[in-house]
């Protein structure tokens, strides 16, 4: 059984720095692409960037408003990806969810999401 | 980007069949196969229940099926059960090598 668990969440205040991760079992972890992807309150979903394999260079592409704040890394040895996120606005203030990909355009597998709240 | 364009609401009685539509433009769905649809439950991680317009994942109810014209995609729920009142979200690939969510339909058994 595949499972991906998000942890680091919490409150953060404007302009602050947090780092999320999540951990990936139960699927070969090196040979697969992980998207994040955020739910803002009562919001809909909203795709924050991408890794792909170290074997394909370990690229990293991002949305408008992740570029130059956010970055998406992984640790193969660990099963684990991260997103750090810098410069935190209130607008980031969301359900952070990990999920890793079937196709290039397709998400399969999600954690259940780690909560962000960036507050003064 | 902007979002891909769904109706926010749509309803049907059990046993109908509705279809759920998502506009996008040249840039995403009308040049890529990648378009998804997701269902998500209240307080639940989203679910893939298509996949590359039109395939469905193992497990996935074949009531649910994509379809593609275009520059837009379609979801269409057959036999509609009270389990599929849910939000139904699509995506595409693009061609700046990122993806596009739509806003959601709230889909309503009635």
């Amino acid at each position: 059984e595949v499972e991906l668990e998000e942890s680091g969440g919490g409150l953060v205040k404007p302009g602050g720095s947090l780092r999320l991760s999540c951990a990936a079992s139960g699927l070969t972890f090196s040979k697969v692409w992980m998207s994040w992807v955020r739910q803002a309150p009562g919001k809909g979903l909203e795709w924050v960037g991408r890794i792909k394999t170290r074997i394909e260079g370990g690229t990293t592409h991002y949305a408008a408003p992740a570029k130059g704040r956010f970055t998406i890394s992984r640790d193969d040895s660990k099963s684990t990806v991260y997103l750090e996120m810098n410069s935190l606005e209130t607008d980031d203030t969301a359900v952070y969810y990990c999920s890793s990909h079937a196709t290039v355009g397709s998400m399969i597998f999600w954690g259940q999401g780690t909560p962000v709240i960036v507050s003064s | 980007q902007s979002a891909l364009t769904q109706p926010a609401s749509v309803s049907g009685s059990p046993g109908q069949s509705i279809t759920i539509s998502c506009t996008g433009t040249s840039s995403d769905i009308g040049t890529y196969i990648y378009v998804s649809w997701y269902q998500q439950h209240p307080g639940e991680a989203p679910k893939l229940i298509i996949y590359d317009v039109t395939n469905r994942p193992s497990g996935v109810s074949h009531r649910f099926s994509g379809s593609r014209s275009g520059n837009a995609a379609s979801l269409t729920i057959s036999g509609l059960q009270p389990e599929d009142d849910a939000v139904y979200y699509c995506s595409s690939h693009t061609t700046d090598n990122t993806l596009l969510f739509g806003g959601g339909t709230k889909l309503t058994v009635l």
